[in-house]
C-alpha cells in the first residue's frame, strides 16, 4: 500500500466554480479525516467519517462544502461556488483507531 | 474547544545541536498529543506521539515530554542533522476524532 492517495495535487480554479477532491485512504483503515491548511498554519479539522457514515462536521465547514464517502473507501470534497478566501492545501487523512493519523500529500486549491 | 500554542515560530540550530519546541495546550482533557514533521508541498508526517498517562517518550534523536499540571508538552531533537529541517506542528486531542494543531516551527539545520 502506498499510504494516503490525493487528487489533484493542484487545482486552480475561478471564483463561483465547483471544485471536487479525491482522498483513497490506506485500505483497512475505516477512518478518514479531512483538513484545511492555510499558508503558515496549521491543520485545522473539516469533517470526520468512519466507514461510510459522517461522524462529525467543523463548523468551518459551511454548505458550500460537502464530503462524502459512499462505500466506506474513496472519499470525496466538493466546495461549490468557491472563493478566494478557499484557497488552501486541503488534507486527507486516515487510521485504524482516533490516534496516529497518515496524511496524504494534500490538494492544493487556488481560487483567482 | 481545544488551544494550542506553539513556540517559537522559527527556529535555527547548528549541525549537531539540539533543538526543543514547545507547546501549551488549554483543556485539561486533552489526552494525546501528536508531533508531526512537514517537508515543503508533502502532508505532515507522524514523527513521535504520547498519551496522558505517561511523561516522557523517546525514539532514538527525539524525545517528548509532557507536564500535564502545566498543560505544556516539548519535542526535543538532539543530534540535529539537515534533513531535520522541515516544519513541526504539534496537537492536542480530546480523546475525539479531531486533532488541534499548533501553528508549526520552521525548523533549520545549518550544516
Amino acid at each position: 500500500d502506498t499510504g494516503v492517495s490525493q487528487n489533484p495535487r493542484h487545482k486552480i480554479t475561478k471564483r463561483g466554480q465547483n471544485v471536487t477532491f479525491r482522498c483513497d485512504p490506506i485500505s483497512e483503515h475505516n477512518r478518514l479525516y479531512w483538513y484545511r491548511q492555510t499558508l503558515g498554519q496549521g491543520p485545522e479539522f473539516l469533517t470526520y467519517f468512519q466507514n461510510e457514515a459522517q461522524l462529525e462536521k467543523s463548523r468551518l465547514l459551511s454548505d458550500r462544502f460537502s464530503a462524502e464517502r459512499p462505500k466506506g473507501s474513496f472519499s470525496t470534497l466538493e466546495i461549490q461556488r468557491t472563493e478566494q478566501g478557499d484557497s488552501a492545501m486541503y488534507l486527507c487523512a486516515s487510521s485504524l483507531r482516533p490516534y496516529g493519523y497518515t496524511f496524504g500529500s494534500g490538494t492544493r486549491l487556488t481560487v483567482v | 474547544g481545544e488551544n494550542v500554542e506553539q513556540h517559537p515560530s522559527t527556529l535555527s540550530v547548528q549541525e549537531g545541536d539540539s533543538a526543543v519546541i514547545k507547546c501549551t495546550y488549554s483543556d485539561s482533557a486533552s489526552n494525546y498529543f501528536p508531533w508531526y514533521k512537514q517537508e515543503l508541498g508533502k502532508g505532515p508526517q507522524l514523527i513521535i506521539d504520547i498519551r496522558s498517562n505517561v511523561g516522557e517518550k523517546k525514539d532514538q534523536r527525539i524525545a517528548v515530554t509532557l507536564n500535564k499540571t502545566a498543560k505544556h508538552f516539548s519535542l526535543h531533537i538532539t543530534e540535529t542533522q539537515p534533513e531535520d529541517s522541515a516544519v513541526y506542528f504539534c496537537a492536542a486531542s480530546l480523546g475525539s476524532n479531531q486533532f488541534y494543531f499548533g501553528t508549526g516551527t520552521s525548523l533549520t539545520v545549518i550544516p
